[in-house]
């Protein structure tokens, strides 16, 4: 079964750092880029960063909000995709997915995961 | 950059056909592909089409997509409508200029 499963998510201060983890399964998971899209309470989705897949480069790209302070890393042995997020700030407080894209370079997100909420709060 | 509107809700009746649309800011709607997701209350994001009118394994065919470019808009059709297609709908396409990943706000279908 192709899966995605998203770990890390949990209440942290503003400021502080946070790391995401996306474990896939049921796919070769290298062949693809990956994702994460957020969606605050409430609201709709929000597109916040993509991998290439190694093939293509392993490049990553990201939404304005959250250049310079998100960082998206894979491990391609592990099946596993990285959110790192650094100076957290209350407006990202939100459900993140991860989400594989039908190939390795474009944006036509296919597979998600269920989810991981994470809340900035002090 | 562009945006992606799509209207805030829409409803029809069981059995019915209903058209949701989404409407490119600027550039053409057939530069970059269009994909549209379906999210239940309480549930992740599933996608029900890819690549403009694509639909992946086990999306029913009741579900199609178009685009126009007349209207620089794309749509997403639901025929045979059934009360567990009540769901916000999401369209999404790929933004050349930055890179970046573009959702519309999202259309709340009602089945009733």
């Amino acid at each position: 079964e192709v899966q995605l499963v998203e770990s890390g998510g949990g209440l942290v201060q503003p400021g502080r750092s946070l790391r995401l983890s996306c474990t896939a399964s049921g796919f070769t998971f290298g062949d693809y880029a990956m994702s994460w899209v957020r969606q605050a309470p409430g609201k709709g989705l929000e597109w916040v960063g993509f991998i290439r897949s190694k093939a293509y480069g392993g490049t990553t790209e990201y939404a304005a909000s959250v250049k310079g302070r998100f960082t998206i890393s894979r491990d391609d042995s592990k099946s596993i995709a990285y959110l790192q997020m650094n100076s957290l700030k209350t407006e990202d407080t939100a459900v993140y997915y991860c989400t594989s894209c039908r190939d390795g370079y474009s944006y036509a997100f296919d597979i998600w995961g269920q989810g991981t909420m994470v809340t900035v709060s002090s | 950059n562009f945006m992606l509107t799509q209207p805030h809700s829409v409803s029809e009746s069981p059995g019915k056909t209903v058209t949701i649309s989404c409407t490119r800011s600027s550039g053409s709607i057939a530069s970059n592909y269009v994909q549209w997701y379906q999210q239940r209350p309480g549930s992740s994001p599933t996608t029900v089409i890819y690549e403009d009118n694509q639909r992946p394994s086990g999306v029913p065919d009741r579900f199609s997509g178009s685009i126009d470019s007349s209207s620089n808009s794309a749509s997403l059709t639901i025929s045979g409508l059934k009360t567990e297609d009540e769901a916000d709908y999401y369209c999404q396409s790929y933004d050349s200029s930055n890179h970046g990943g573009v959702f519309g706000g999202g259309t709340k279908l009602t089945v009733l």
